[in-house]
């Protein structure tokens, strides 16, 4: 059961375009959502994270849009650029006396020149 | 990125052998997690640490062991090495105490088992 549901699987973007990342859950107790980007041959790193109580963030080119109460969010790279192609993954975490990620699939993005 | 040192980097090794994982870390970070990587299932935990000999089962533990004797080291052992575990595998650490805690992952290692 696949408890954080990431689509696309994977995504061609034209250099410039918006790339859109769609994630959606089904656990109430999640209460914090961080999107990792990673990078062939490397580990996941956080790229940027959201709290249930804020419907959007931004940071830089990177924008996550939440919605609570349809239990989705979204991750929006703005002006996307080759150096962005990357795995994306989407998650949410809960407190079960440790830090209980769950993860997305992931989408494979590839920005074209 | 973080202090986390994974070893090996790579490793192919026999059907029904054993094979440990280490996990290194620099941080002093309380909590410690080992997930496997495949395709179509994203991240998985496989075993995680809230301190020193204190560890937990994650989703995916069967044929799998975990040890913790010293807060910077995490050690994963493939009792009897199987080809379903054939995949990469991940360390990562995180520390509560700051809002927003995220977890910080190695390079992996990539285990083939033949």
């Amino acid at each position: 059961q696949q408890q954080v549901k990431q689509s696309p699987q994977s995504l061609i973007v034209q250099k410039g375009g918006i790339s859109i990342i769609n994630c959606a859950y089904e656990n109430t107790a999640f209460d914090y959502f961080p999107w990792y980007q990673q990078f062939p041959g490397k580990g996941p790193a956080l790229l940027i994270a959201i709290r249930p109580d804020v419907s959007e963030k931004k940071e830089g080119r990177f924008t996550i849009s939440f919605n609570k109460s349809a239990k989705q969010f979204s991750l929006h790279i703005m002006d996307s650029q080759p150096g962005d192609s990357a795995t994306y993954f989407c998650a949410a975490r809960e407190w079960e006396g440790y830090q209980k990620v769950t993860f997305g699939t992931g989408t494979k993005l590839q920005v074209i020149p | 990125d973080a202090g986390i040192t994974q070893s090996p980097r790579h490793k192919v090794t026999e059907t029904g052998t054993p094979v440990t994982l280490r996990c290194h870390q620099t941080e002093n970070h309380r909590y410690m997690y080992w997930y496997r990587q495949d395709p179509g299932h994203g991240l998985r935990l496989i075993h995680y640490s809230y301190g020193v000999k204190d560890t937990d089962k994650g989703e995916v533990s069967d044929g799998y062991s975990v040890s913790r004797s010293k807060t910077e080291d995490f050690l994963l052992t493939l009792e009897s090495a199987t080809s379903s575990q054939t995949s990469v595998y991940f360390c990562a650490i995180s520390d509560r105490g700051t809002a927003g805690t995220e977890a910080f992952f190695g390079q992996g290692t990539r285990l083939t088992v033949v």
